[in-house]
Parts: structure tokens; sequence; C-alpha cells
């Protein structure tokens, strides 16, 4: 059974560093094909990918956040990280991670529930 | 200009059809990209609904009604989601999303209303 599920802080400082984690079971990211992907959606608004890594390390980003992202994965432990720089009011938002298994139908098959950031000093 | 356009809201009445479309921006033809659908309801992370590239080349998510099909439309440089027999459990907010320079792309989202 996959499972993801995201942690973080629910308020975070203009400027500072946000660090959010998601943890998942019942696959390998050490498996051909498996990637996942963290995606924000500010409250009634669109959905935005910002980051992917995949299971040989490739990495990509958003280019309008490119700056400030890093993504980053712990196979051992099941989480793939993800820092935001600089945070700003704009970037409150819930932020979601989500899998796909290119070696089966590639498409975001998986999603946690997400957790919501809030930017405010 | 935004990559993928789609109308911010659409209303259609149970039973009927309703297309939801998800324009490419000038310069990025529709038929060389595969197009994805997702249903996203309040309080929950999005839904796979299906993939489309073409006639031959689509996918349809697991359990979802065939009531649900994709096509595009070439002329319009667009993607279409196609819902048949609307029910009232098919309110919801739509996303497509394409893979384009490097990165997934989403549209701004179609809030479907069944009344």
């Amino acid at each position: 059974q996959v499972t993801l599920r995201e942690s973080g802080p629910a308020l975070v400082k203009p400027t500072q560093t946000l660090t959010v984690t998601c943890t998942f079971s019942g696959f390998s990211l050490n498996a051909g094909g498996m990637s996942m992907s963290w995606i924000r959606q500010p409250p009634g608004k669109a959905l935005e990918w910002l980051a992917r890594i995949d299971w040989d390390d490739s990495k990509y980003y958003a280019t309008s956040l490119k700056t400030r992202l890093t993504i980053s994965k712990d196979t051992s432990k099941n989480q793939v990280v993800l820092t935001m720089a600089n945070m700003d009011p704009v970037d409150t938002a819930t932020y979601f991670c989500a899998r796909i298994d290119f070696s089966g139908d590639g498409h975001f098959d998986f999603w946690g529930e997400g957790t919501l950031v809030t930017v405010s000093s | 200009q935004a990559v993928l356009t789609q109308p911010s809201s659409l209303s259609a009445s149970p039973g009927a059809s309703a297309s939801l479309t998800c324009t490419l921006r000038s310069g990025i033809n529709v038929d060389t990209y595969r197009i994805y659908w997702y249903q996203q309801k309040p309080g929950s992370p999005p839904q796979f609904l299906l993939n489309y590239k073409s006639d031959s080349d689509n996918k349809q998510g697991s359990g979802v009604p065939s009531r649900f099909s994709g096509s595009k439309d070439v002329s319009a440089n667009a993607g279409i989601l196609l819902i048949s027999g609307l029910q009232s459990d098919d309110e919801a907010d739509y996303h497509c999303m394409i893979w384009h320079s490097a990165a997934w792309v989403f549209g701004g989202g179609t809030k479907l209303t069944v009344l």
C-alpha cells in the first residue's frame, strides 16, 4: 500500500527558509522509473509544480523558482525533502508531494494530503 | 502568456455534457504533447482522471468512468476533457498538465459547477 505524508512548519516568517519533508511507504525511490515531485497550491488558486527528483537522482526545478529551491532524497529513510529559501507571504500554500512511476502509467498516481504553510511575520 | 490556459469556471446541468478546454500557448503544438487531466475536490489532493496523446495513445485512470474522455482540437491548439452524463458528484476543479521544457506545467484549473 503506497502512502505519502508531508510534514513541515505550519508557520514561517518572511525571509526564512522552508523545509518540508515527504515520508513515503509502499515503494522504493531506488526502483527504476520512480519519481517524486513537490507541488503547491495557494488557497483558492491553481496548482504549481515546484521540483522533481528521480530514482537516478536527476533533478528538475520550476524555472521561476529555481534559485530558491533544493530537492533531495534519503532512500534509507524513504523521504524526499524540499527546501525553499527566502520565503514570502505569496508562498503561503498547501504543499503536496506526489509520485510518478514512469515504468508504469507515468502520471501522478499517489499524492499526500498536503501540508499548509503560512508565511507571516 | 501562460503555457496552459483553462477557463476559470464552467456550469452545466445534470445529465448534460461538459467540454473543458486546456489551450496551449501559441508556439507550443498540442499535437506533440500528452495532456494529463486531474480532478480535485475541496480539501483533497488531485486525482488522476486520464491522459491523452492521440486516439491510439491514451490512458484512463483506474476506476474512472468512461463518461470521462480526452481529445484534442488541433485547430484551437487545445486539449479537451469531455464529461458526459454529468452528475452532481462531478462538481470539482479540473486541472490539465503537460511536461514542457523539463518541467511539469499545470493550467489554472476550471471549476465545474453542476446545477
